[in-house]
Formats: C-alpha cells, sequence, structure tokens
C-alpha cells in the first residue's frame, strides 16, 4: 500500500497569483497521476507525471499554466499559475505502480481563488 | 472523451445485491478495467480491478465479459456505507481516465 501526503488541504487565493500542491508519498511510485474535480463532478486527468520525463498533459491542460515537477520516485509538484476563479476546484494526486495494480489517492486540495 | 459508459444512478436496499455495469465497447488488449469508489469530501477508494478473469475480494466481485467490452462490479450485500459514487476505469499503459460513475445510494 502507499500512503499519501497532499498539501495543502485547502487554500484560499487571489486572482493573478500561483499555489504549488505538493504531493509526497511513504514508497517508490512509478506513476502520479494528477486530476481537478469540480464539485459533484467527476475527475479529469490535467497530466500524468512519470520521473525522469516531462509530465504528459491531457487535451485542454497545458505546462504554462499547471508546471508540474517529479523529482524523484516518491514526491511531486503541481503548480497552478497565474489563477482565476474558474480554478477554484479540488485537486488531487494518484499514484500507482503500473496497469496491474492498486492506484491511492490524496485527500485532494481544496482551491479557492477569489 | 470518456473510454467508459456506466448509469448515472442506481438504488439498492440494504442487505441485497448490488451489481453495478459499465460499458467499454473500445477496450485494448492490455487495457486493466479498475473500479473505484468516491465517498463525499474523500478521495476515491480502490475497490477491485481485472484483466480478462473474473475477480473477487473481500470488498466486490468483478465480472468482466468474454469480449471484455462490458463489465460488472458486485456488491454481495450492500450496506449504508457502500453509498458512494462508483467509477468504472480503464487503465492503460500512460493514463487513468475517470468517466462520470454511478451514483449509488442504498436505502435501509
Amino acid at each position: 500500500s502507499a500512503v499519501i501526503s497532499q498539501k495543502p488541504s485547502r487554500d484560499i487565493c487571489q486572482r493573478g497569483t500561483s499555489l504549488t500542491i505538493q504531493c509526497q508519498v511513504d514508497s517508490q511510485v512509478t506513476m502520479m497521476f494528477w486530476y481537478r474535480q469540480q464539485p459533484g463532478q467527476s475527475l479529469t486527468l490535467i497530466a500524468t507525471a512519470n520521473q525522469g520525463s516531462e509530465a504528459t498533459y491531457e487535451s485542454g491542460f497545458v505546462i504554462d499554466k499547471f508546471p508540474i515537477s517529479r523529482p524523484n520516485l516518491t514526491f511531486s509538484t503541481l503548480t497552478v499559475s497565474n489563477m482565476s476563479p474558474e480554478d477554484s476546484s479540488i485537486y488531487l494526486c494518484s499514484v500507482d505502480t503500473g496497469t496491474n495494480t492498486e492506484a491511492f489517492f490524496g485527500q485532494g486540495t481544496r482551491l479557492t481563488v477569489v | 472523451d470518456a473510454k467508459t459508459t456506466q448509469p448515472n444512478s442506481m438504488e439498492s436496499n440494504e442487505e441485497e445485491p448490488v451489481h453495478l455495469p459499465c460499458n467499454h465497447s473500445t477496450i485494448s488488449g492490455t487495457d486493466y478495467i479498475h473500479w473505484y469508489r468516491q465517498l463525499p469530501s474523500q478521495g476515491p477508494e480502490y475497490v477491485i480491478h481485472g484483466l480478462t478473469s473474473n475477480v473477487n475480494n473481500r470488498m466486490a466481485s468483478l465480472a468482466i465479459a468474454e469480449d471484455r467490452k462490458s463489465s460488472t462490479l458486485i456488491l454481495h450485500r450492500a450496506t449504508l456505507r457502500d453509498a458512494a459514487v462508483y467509477y468504472c476505469i480503464l487503465r492503460g499503459d500512460n493514463d487513468m481516465r475517470f468517466g462520470a460513475g454511478t451514483r449509488l445510494t442504498v436505502k435501509p
């Protein structure tokens, strides 16, 4: 199993600023995924982050807006840049070690942009 | 472009079995079928996964069609704590995209 510590758990930010969300895992994992979830909606995949390579972004998400770092096998960050109220959402990280393994999710970061 | 299709909602009575269907007609040969559930104000939690054969664990059973274009999550005896949104996901090599999910309501 894997225990994920996601920080911060929530934040209220001014528009135009940036917030970096951290995802720390207690064991080495291959894959890290970042998601966004609007209230009452499903999870939308933002990007997949593998250690040692550039993150792969889904359609509608760009690196300039959501830069991701993955410096090692236990840690990743997602930055939400130049925020607007439309970025208000819950952001979650998820990890696993392959397609045939269980994925684990952080508790999420609730972001409000004012 | 979700790859799975599920009913928006389902209801069940407590202590009765629940069959949650999922269609995934575009599944590739290497995609695993994963099920997760999400309780209010929590991150998703793993339920079960499989490739071709039916799978059982302490939480549920997963029945996979022979052509792999559909699957069914089976909760053998629903409890009130099973009320959640259930997501059927195709786990590919480099992605794990969620569909809309099924909101399960369990009535006492």
